[in-house]
């Protein structure tokens, strides 16, 4: 069975740095990509970057110069650390699976499974 | 950045209706559009993907097509539980982008 399962302090001072840990199970962070997405409260979800199966990372750049994603494979984690946090930063955050689908040309990695998000608030 | 509008941003349809939602891209992403539900306090779930392709047990009233650079979503006969907030989200270009989304209540 997929899970996946986000941890991590729930406020965040301004101008800290949130780290999160995202914990999988029932699949192999070497055979699946994950990616970070959060969502400010009623506001659409924004994609932060992805942990490709293979080890390596892609961001959003508007978030680049704040962001890191690593992994540890031997403890089924991917983790997500971003600085200098503000208020608008405010918001749940998700991990997600990536799955592949085969559609005719349009064959490519969908976000298919997710956590149930962790709510970080950004206040003094 | 793609950016995907959404419209409307909240409607209201009675059951057994059958409503549309769109999204509009600011630029050709091909079929790269995938569409989610997200239930009050829940995750996302994926709906559709590659624009016209229904997701595994997703019932068969939901369905997804493309003009151009318009996507739309199309649930017929409309359920209780097809309330939620709908998502549009490209993956044609990094980053990924979501729209705004759409409110669909039941009257």
């Amino acid at each position: 069975q997929v899970q996946l399962k986000e941890s991590g302090p729930g406020l965040v001072q301004p101008s800290e740095t949130l780290s999160l840990t995202c914990t999988v199970s029932g699949f192999s962070l070497t055979s699946y990509s994950v990616s970070w997405v959060r969502q400010p409260s009623g506001k659409g979800p924004e994609w932060m970057g992805r942990m490709w199966y293979d080890g390596d990372t892609a961001y959003n750049s508007a978030l680049k110069s704040r962001l890191s994603i690593s992994r540890d494979t031997s403890k089924n984690q991917v983790f997500l650390k971003m600085n200098s946090l503000q208020t608008d930063d405010t918001g749940t955050y998700y991990c997600t699976r990536e799955d592949y689908y085969s559609s005719y040309i349009y064959d490519g990695n969908w976000f298919a499974y997710w956590g149930q998000g962790t709510l970080v608030t950004v206040s003094s | 950045d793609i950016q995907m509008t959404q419209s409307p941003a909240s409607l209201s349809a009675s059951p057994e209706e059958i409503v549309t939602i769109t999204c509009q891209a600011s630029q050709d992403i091909g079929n790269w559009l995938a569409w989610y539900q997200q239930k009050p306090g829940k995750s996302p779930q994926l709906l559709i993907y590659s624009a016209t392709s229904l997701a595994d047990g997703i019932p068969s009233r939901f369905s997804g097509s493309r003009s151009g650079t318009q996507y739309s979503l199309k649930i017929s006969r409309l359920q209780v539980e097809d309330t939620g907030i709908y998502y549009c989200l490209q993956r044609y270009s990094n980053p990924w982008t979501f729209g705004g989304g759409t409110k669909l209540e039941l009257k």
